[in-house]
Order: C-alpha cells, then sequence, then structure tokens
C-alpha cells in the first residue's frame, strides 16, 4: 500500500551474509507484488514480482515470500554484495512502498 | 531499445515559471506512468495512460499539474506555475501490459525550483 517515507528503515548487513527486507500491504484483494531496487541516481529497477497464487518465487540470489494470511512480503538476498546497496522498494502493481534502505559493509 | 528516456535530467528554475518534463516510452509499451520521488513522500504516482489516454489522475496533486500523451511515443508533465515545494524527482515509466508487468523507469528529471 501507500507510505510516507519521513524516515527510511535501514538494513545494515556484512558482506556475505543473507539480508531480508520485509513489506506489509493493506489491501487483500491485490494480486501482484513487485520488489524494485533503486541504486543512487537511477530509477528503480525490476528485481523480481510474484502473485497472489503463489507463496514462494525464487531468482538468481533473490527469493520473495508471500504471506497473504497476514498480508506480507519480504525479499530475501543470499550472500549479499557491496552492489546490493541500494533502497528497495515492494510495489502492489503501480503504487510503492516506502522502501528500505539496505547498506553493505566489506 | 534505449529504454525510457526523460529530458531533461536536471532542471532548476525559478518559481512561477513554467516546467515541461518530457518523456518517450519504450517502444510498444502501452502504458506510461509519471512518478514523483521525494524524501518526505516517497514514490507517489501521479499519473497513468493506457494507448494514450489518461486512466487515473487522482495523483495530480493541483491543477497547477497537467499530462499529456499525444502520441504513443511521447509524453509531457508541466508544471505552471512552478512552486519551490514542487523540487522532487520526476519519474517516468512504461510497461507493456499492468497488474502482470513490472513498469520499466527512466533515469528522472531532477526539478529544482528557487
Amino acid at each position: 500500500g501507500e507510505s510516507v517515507g519521513l524516515h527510511l528503515p535501514t538494513l545494515s548487513v556484512q558482506e556475505g551474509d543473507n539480508s531480508i527486507i520485509n513489506c506489509a500491504y493493506s489491501n487483500s484483494a491485490s494480486d501482484y507484488f513487485i520488489w524494485y531496487k533503486q541504486e543512487s541516481g537511477k530509477g528503480p529497477q525490476f528485481i523480481i514480482d510474484i502473485r497472489s497464487n503463489m507463496d514462494k518465487r525464487q531468482g538468481q540470489r533473490v527469493t520473495v515470500l508471500l504471506n497473504k494470511t497476514v498480508k506480507h512480503l519480504s525479499l530475501q538476498i543470499a550472500a549479499t554484495q557491496p552492489g546490493d546497496s541500494a533502497v528497495y522498494f515492494c510495489a502492489e502493481r503501480r503504487i510503492f512502498g516506502a522502501g528500505t534502505r539496505l547498506a553493505v559493509h566489506p | 531499445d534505449a529504454g525510457v528516456i526523460q529530458s531533461p535530467r536536471h532542471e532548476v528554475t525559478e518559481m512561477g515559471q513554467e516546467v515541461t518534463l518530457r518523456c518517450k516510452p519504450i517502444s510498444g509499451h502501452d502504458y506510461l506512468f509519471w512518478y514523483r520521488q521525494t524524501m518526505m513522500r516517497g514514490l507517489e504516482l501521479l499519473i497513468y495512460f493506457n494507448n494514450n489516454v489518461p486512466i487515473d489522475d487522482s495523483g495530480m496533486p493541483e491543477d497547477r499539474f497537467s499530462a499529456k500523451m499525444p502520441n504513443a511515443s511521447f509524453s509531457t508533465l508541466k508544471i505552471q506555475p512552478s512552486e519551490p515545494r514542487d523540487s522532487a524527482v520526476y519519474f517516468c515509466a512504461s510497461s507493456p501490459a499492468i497488474g502482470v508487468s513490472e513498469a520499466f523507469f527512466g533515469q528522472g528529471t531532477r526539478l529544482t525550483v528557487v
């Protein structure tokens, strides 16, 4: 759902660790979710998507989990790398959440 | 394809002036979106078009904002008159479909109104 981004939550991880970024949504009828990555000075870029008829979807080093019961979405990044440092957004179709900043430390 | 192309990349203008932001979507994409990004409000959807027709403009903040899509390869977002609170990064995005496909974003236009 929609959010107001007064304070962007930050997740700090060590290089090589796994990262989990969470997102909650409000509309139980939502049927399509997308995770985007936004690097500094660039537009959001597609990472992975999932439809409501699925609970899990895997990509390269990324997994998205969908829990429709509690209206929660998570993005898991395996073996996090410095290049993963960015702001991550979940979106329900065309509406973006507030975002989470991921900081990867060597 | 070169992706979604926005111009200018940066715009600095004085309060009260008219500002026009431009967007060329990816060829073949039927949907075009305009977003505004600020620290305070995050990424807000302003308006989107389907086949050049505005479908939902409920996110347009005021009458000072207007958007057009005269053809499938071009869209403009105009602010007249501009105000300092309009300062933000404006993104254009396009998509081949809605609800089943992601949006492809341009690099954005950073607008500063002084």
